[in-house]
């Protein structure tokens, strides 16, 4: 089945840096890639996702890269902020009804 | 008003009893799921549920049933609870198979 590696598992950076989270996956069938932002006592919140017809998109500060050669996707997050600290998952689907998440980069924004 | 909402949002019980978590959605969406999440924030799922019938599952123990009234109402009963059962479980709904999630709050269960 698919397997999801995300990295870093920590990341502490200073405000107004960048940052970037990097996965791979396994199944080239993949198609689907989504990022969540998990918030402490929150569930996980969609931020970004990208299809496998698309190699970049981009909102406002965040963006996502997709190389789907390689099989990796990396989340992009510029101009950080405090409020950026969070726990952010990557995600992949196979177009069935499941979607597989990485094991999650607590992201810690020092002002 | 909430999307996914789940409730309770802590339940804390003892080991061997039977309790059940509930999860509405009101999106409209066809497709709903459990989520685990263990101590170290690992998701894995356990179900997944498209228009009331069961899709995934994910060799859960089978102290775990969920059950789907109707698309926008997907609860899960779990009988004998076991320590290792206390996670966060987290509902979520999503419009298709391939479209992102949108995850309710989650419900803490702590087994004792």
């Amino acid at each position: 089945g698919e397997n999801v590696e995300q990295h870093p598992s920590t990341l502490s950076v200073q405000e107004g840096d960048s940052a970037v989270i990097k996965c791979t996956y396994s199944d080239s069938a993949s198609n689907y890639f989504p990022w969540y932002k998990q918030e402490l006592g929150k569930g996980p919140q969609l931020i970004i996702d990208i299809r496998s017809n698309v190699g970049e998109k981009k909102d406002q500060r965040i963006a996502v890269t997709l190389n789907k050669t390689a099989k990796h996707f990396s989340l992009h997050i510029t101009e950080t902020q405090p409020e950026d600290s969070a726990v952010y998952f990557c995600a992949v689907n196979t177009g069935g009804f499941k979607t597989i998440f990485g094991a999650g980069t607590r992201l810690f924004v020092k002002a | 008003d909430t999307a996914v909402s789940q409730t309770p949002k802590y339940l804390v019980t003892q080991m061997g009893n039977d309790k059940s978590i509930k999860c509405e959605q009101n999106l409209g969406h066809d497709t709903m799921y459990w989520y685990k999440q263990d101590s170290k924030k690992f998701l894995k799922i356990m179900f997944s549920y498209n228009n009331k019938e069961l899709i995934i599952n994910e060799t859960v123990p089978n102290r775990f049933s969920p059950k789907s009234p109707d698309k926008a109402h997907l609860n899960l009963h779990i009988n004998s609870l076991e320590l290792g059962d206390s996670a966060v479980y987290f509902c979520a709904s999503s419009s298709a198979q391939d479209y992102g999630y949108t995850f309710g709050s989650g419900t803490r269960l702590t087994v004792v």
